[in-house]
């Protein structure tokens, strides 16, 4: 079972950030968090993860509370390119472990 | 970039034949994976593989097999289709350690 929350849909203007939030309150100390995003009849995409620390690449920012137990993927200058669904994982890092996605946000970016 | 590659986008098979889908990844990883995913079900795994040769069975592994005869190729195999594998089928690679899983673009498979 997925061990995270998210909100179903969520809307955004295209060229404003989009800030997509998911909690994970039962997450373990080694386990990391992660994000994908899957665009309609595409495989999914890994987008970025994290563990404590506050992250940041080319696509998104992640930030992590302090607690750990929510985190929020940030957008920062959305595109109609970046509708889809956006999936939060956690997992632990090594071995062959699974994914399993829960039901994720639908993002959609209007123009 | 990490590349993994899945030979068929789409297919159209005939109840009763075989089916091979391929894979091909281009980073040297360990792991692959082959999941199909279905609205409502989400991503379920069928088979997965940590080294040449190896396999291990995912969560719904008959009526399916799978083939590691190189690390960079993957090919999951339906015996004899049947029209509730009619899906989109995934594939997927990681190293083992960080094991940030990769996925192809899919395939969409229809048994008639």
């Amino acid at each position: 079972d997925a061990k995270t929350t998210q909100p179903p849909s969520m809307d955004c203007a295209e060229g404003r950030a989009a800030n997509l939030p998911c909690n994970h309150s039962t997450i373990s100390g080694n386990e990391y968090v992660y994000w994908y995003r899957q665009i309609h009849s595409q495989g999914p995409q890994y987008i970025i993860h994290g563990l404590k620390n506050n992250e940041t690449n080319e696509m998104a920012s992640l930030i992590i509370t302090e607690d750990r137990k929510s985190s929020t993927l940030i957008l920062p200058h959305a595109t109609l390119r970046d509708t889809a669904v956006y999936y939060c994982i956690v997992r632990v890092q090594g071995g062959s472990e699974k994914l399993v996605f829960g039901k994720g946000t639908k993002l959609t970016v209007n123009p | 970039d990490v590349k993994v590659t899945q030979s068929s986008r789409y297919l159209v098979k005939r109840t009763g034949e075989k089916v091979f889908l391929e894979c091909v990844q281009d980073m040297d990883h360990e792991n692959m994976f082959w999941y199909r995913q279905d609205p409502g079900l989400g991503l379920r795994l069928i088979y997965f593989s940590y080294d040449v040769k190896m396999k291990e069975k995912g969560d719904i592994p008959e009526g399916y097999s799978v083939s590691r005869e190189k690390k960079e190729r993957f090919s999951l195999i339906l015996e004899s289709a049947s029209t509730n594998q009619t899906s989109m089928y995934l594939c997927a690679s990681s190293y083992t350690f960080p094991n940030t899983i990769y996925f192809g673009e899919g395939s969409w498979l229809t048994v008639v």
